[in-house]
């Protein structure tokens, strides 16, 4: 596997699950990222990690926890969620925190029923 | 605070067309500046960035931008549109190296034949 990886792709869940999902990067970077993307939205940046450490959490709702057990893994764990949750989940990775040009997973595309 | 403006939510080329998708941005000190591509179900892909060295900067896909600082802008533009640059375009602006991303709402590009 190269670059950014996400799985699932896809995943429908109804308000009472819960659910996780994972990003990979392979790129020796120590920063990622959770990006929220909408529809007609501008992308919104969820949580930041630079090496392992969350640096922002961009008042996002607890029913979004994130977890970096180490620099090339990221999951967002999902619980209780909302009909307007329902978006593109990107991850992204740079080589640290900050103005380095960032790469991206292909994404999850979550629908909550 | 910085922010930037994509003018234009559509725009419609004929192949072998002049492609330019505008980009304003807003920063109260010299910003580093991004084009990435979103192509369908696909994460975005970095085409280009302004880090202050030349004002014209050259990306793949033969794609180019030039930072105009009198004029707040970093257009993207592309000589002859492909059938294959049909996809979403971002603009996206930071200032420093502990700064974040700010993205632009994106531009759609159709490319007729």
């Amino acid at each position: 596997e190269t670059g950014v990886t996400q799985t699932p792709r896809h995943l429908v869940m109804g308000m009472t699950n819960k659910k996780s999902l994972k990003c990979e990067q392979h790129l020796g970077h120590n920063a990622m990222y959770w990006y929220k993307q909408s529809a007609k939205k501008p992308l919104e940046l969820m949580f930041v990690y630079n090496f392992k450490e969350q640096t922002e959490n961009n008042s996002v709702p607890s029913r979004f926890s994130p977890e970096c057990p180490n620099s090339s893994h990221l999951f967002l764990h999902l619980h209780t969620l909302q009909p307007e949750d329902s978006a593109l989940y990107l991850c992204a990775s740079s080589q640290r925190q900050g103005a380095y040009e960032q790469y991206f997973g292909p994404g999850t595309r979550l629908t909550v029923t | 605070a910085q922010s930037v403006t994509q003018l234009g939510s559509h725009v419609s080329v004929s192949e072998g067309a002049l492609v330019l998708l505008r980009c304003n941005y807003s920063s109260s000190v010299p910003p580093y500046l991004f084009w990435y591509v979103q192509y369908p179900n696909q994460g975005l892909q970095l085409l280009l960035k302004y880090t202050s060295a030349a004002t014209l900067v050259k990306g793949i896909n033969g794609f180019e931008a030039e930072f105009k600082k009198s004029e707040t802008s970093f257009h993207l533009t592309k000589p002859s549109a492909h059938m294959s640059d049909a996809a979403e375009y971002f603009c996206a602006v930071t200032q420093t190296f502990t700064d974040k991303l700010i993205f632009g709402t994106g531009t759609r590009l159709q490319v007729f034949p």
